[in-house]
């Protein structure tokens, strides 16, 4: 299978505990975007990457949330001090510029990882 | 909160109709994207729309970018049990160069066999 992947897929937590998901991204995309999906809504962005720079951050990046995509590949997303508002499905998609000077908008999402934070 | 609006929010269909469903918003957007999401999954792209007035197959789906840019329409035709999931609307707003989506409510679909 040579889509998005993303690990692990569940994750319960105690209040408080410090969390790390990872992303894998479609191999030839070089942009990756983390989004959040809390229940009964349509996912929201948190930050993206184009390549190994992080490029823009939501307002819902609150500090305690860290990303990282070190070598251009595959992302990490870590949560400290986590809080029972973090509890949501934490998403992540990869895109490409498509041929002819197409642009990114084609985002292709992994299964995600819900965190349930206790 | 959401800033594209979906309606309706959910249908409950006989097997075998159609069924229409719509996304609008205040702002422009360049591109229109339908995705799908099933339980315990991420959403999955159905069509994406890129100029204004385009209307776009992918099998029994058929959606269309409207002339305003500010909204879209999906159509399923002859529905079946596995159409069973919530349809959201998506797209990047203009002048947005990273290209980060901003998501609908969902359109929660329900087909009884």
């Amino acid at each position: 299978d040579t889509g998005v992947s993303q690990d692990p897929r569940h994750k319960i937590t105690k209040r408080g505990q410090n969390v790390t998901f990872r992303c894998d991204p479609i191999s030839e995309h070089n942009r990756l975007y983390w989004y959040r999906q809390t229940l009964g809504q349509g996912p929201e962005f948190l930050t993206y990457f184009q390549n190994e720079a992080q490029l823009e951050k939501s307002r819902l990046l609150s500090d305690r949330f860290s990303a990282e995509r070190p070598k251009g590949s595959f992302s990490t997303l870590e949560i400290q001090r986590t809080e029972q508002g973090d509890s949501a499905m934490y998403l992540c998609a990869s895109s490409f510029r498509t041929s002819g000077g197409g642009t990114y908008n084609e985002q292709f999402f992994g299964p995600g990882t819900r965190l349930t934070v206790l | 909160g959401q800033q594209l609006n979906q309606s309706p929010q959910s249908m409950f269909i006989q097997e075998g109709e159609d069924v229409s469903m719509n996304c609008t918003s205040s702002s422009i957007f360049n591109t229109w994207l339908w995705y799908k999401q099933e339980p315990g999954e991420g959403p999955v792209l159905l069509i994406a729309l890129y100029k204004a007035g385009e209307l776009t197959s992918n099998g029994r789906l058929t959606a269309q970018f409207g002339i305003t840019r500010k909204d879209s329409f999906l159509n399923i035709s002859a529905s079946i049990p596995s159409d069973v999931g919530i349809y959201f609307c998506a797209g990047p707003r203009r002048n947005n160069a990273g290209n980060m989506l901003t998501f609908g409510g969902g359109t929660r679909l329900m087909v009884k066999p």
